[in-house]
C-alpha cells in the first residue's frame, strides 16, 4: 500500500524567511497531493493541492512542486509570518476504481515554528 | 463551518464500556472517512466508506466497528477499548480525489 514520508518533523525559521517541507510517496498510482495545515486544537484544513499532471502550483506565499518520476513533492512558504506556525501534513491520494471514494494517506506532519 | 460535524467532542470511557462516535456531513459528498490522530501516528486512516459501502478497512481491530446508514452519517462503535486507543478521532468527507473536509474530532480517553 501507499506510504508517505515527510521531513523534517520540526522546523523553526525566522519570521520573513522561507520554509520548505518535503514528502515522498511510494505508490505511482497516487495522483492527487493535498497539503493541510492544523493549528493547535483545530481540525486540519487544506491550504494547497496539486495533481499529477502539473509540476508546480502557487497561491500567494505558498507553492507546491511535484516530481512524479522521483515520487516526491514539496511545500514552500515564503515571507513567513507568525500565523504560519502550525503542523503541516502532506498527503497522497488515489481514487478507488470501483467506488466514488479515495484512499488518502498522510505524512507524519511537520511542526513549523516562526521565530519573531 | 466546514459542514462536517462530530459528536461528542470529548468522551471518557472505561475499558468495559460501549460507546459510539457520530459524524454528519452536509456537503453532499459521496465518501466518508475515519482517521485516528495520536502523537505516535498523526493521521492514521481507519475506514473509508463510499455511498454507505465500506471500501477500506486499514487493519483496524474489531473493537472498532463502523456503520454508515446513509451517505450523510457515519458512526464508530467502540467496545472493550484499551488505554492505547486514547486519541483524537477525526471524521472527514470528500468527493473522489478532491479536498477532504474534516470534522473537529472527538477526543477519546480510555481509562
Amino acid at each position: 500500500g501507499e506510504n508517505v514520508e515527510q521531513h523534517p518533523s520540526t522546523l523553526s525559521v525566522q519570521e520573513g524567511d522561507s520554509a520548505v517541507i518535503k514528502c515522498t510517496y511510494s505508490d505511482s498510482a497516487s495522483n492527487y497531493f493535498p497539503w493541510y495545515k492544523q493549528e493547535l486544537g483545530k481540525r486540519p484544513q487544506l491550504i494547497i493541492d496539486i495533481r499529477s499532471n502539473v509540476g508546480e502550483k502557487k497561491d500567494q506565499r505558498i507553492a507546491v512542486t511535484l516530481n512524479k518520476t522521483a515520487k516526491h513533492f514539496s511545500l514552500h512558504i515564503t515571507e513567513t509570518q507568525p500565523e504560519d506556525s502550525a503542523v503541516y501534513f502532506c498527503a497522497a491520494s488515489q481514487a478507488f476504481s470501483y467506488s466514488s471514494a479515495s484512499k488518502i494517506i498522510f505524512g507524519s506532519g511537520t511542526r513549523l515554528s516562526i521565530r519573531p | 463551518e466546514t459542514g462536517v460535524t462530530q459528536t461528542p467532542r470529548h468522551l471518557v470511557m472505561g475499558m468495559t464500556n460501549k460507546k459510539s462516535l457520530k459524524c454528519e456531513q452536509h456537503l453532499g459528498h459521496n465518501a466518508m472517512y475515519w482517521y485516528k490522530q495520536s502523537a505516535k501516528k498523526p493521521l492514521e486512516l481507519m475506514f473509508v466508506y463510499s455511498l454507505e459501502e465500506r471500501v477500506e478497512n486499514n487493519s483496524v481491530p474489531s473493537r472498532f466497528s463502523p456503520e454508515c446508514p446513509n451517505s450523510s452519517h457515519l458512526f464508530l462503535h467502540l467496545h472493550t477499548l484499551q488505554p492505547e486507543d486514547s486519541a483524537l478521532y477525526l471524521c472527514a468527507s470528500s468527493q473522489q480525489n478532491t479536498e477532504a473536509f474534516f470534522g473537529q474530532g472527538t477526543r477519546l480517553t480510555v481509562v
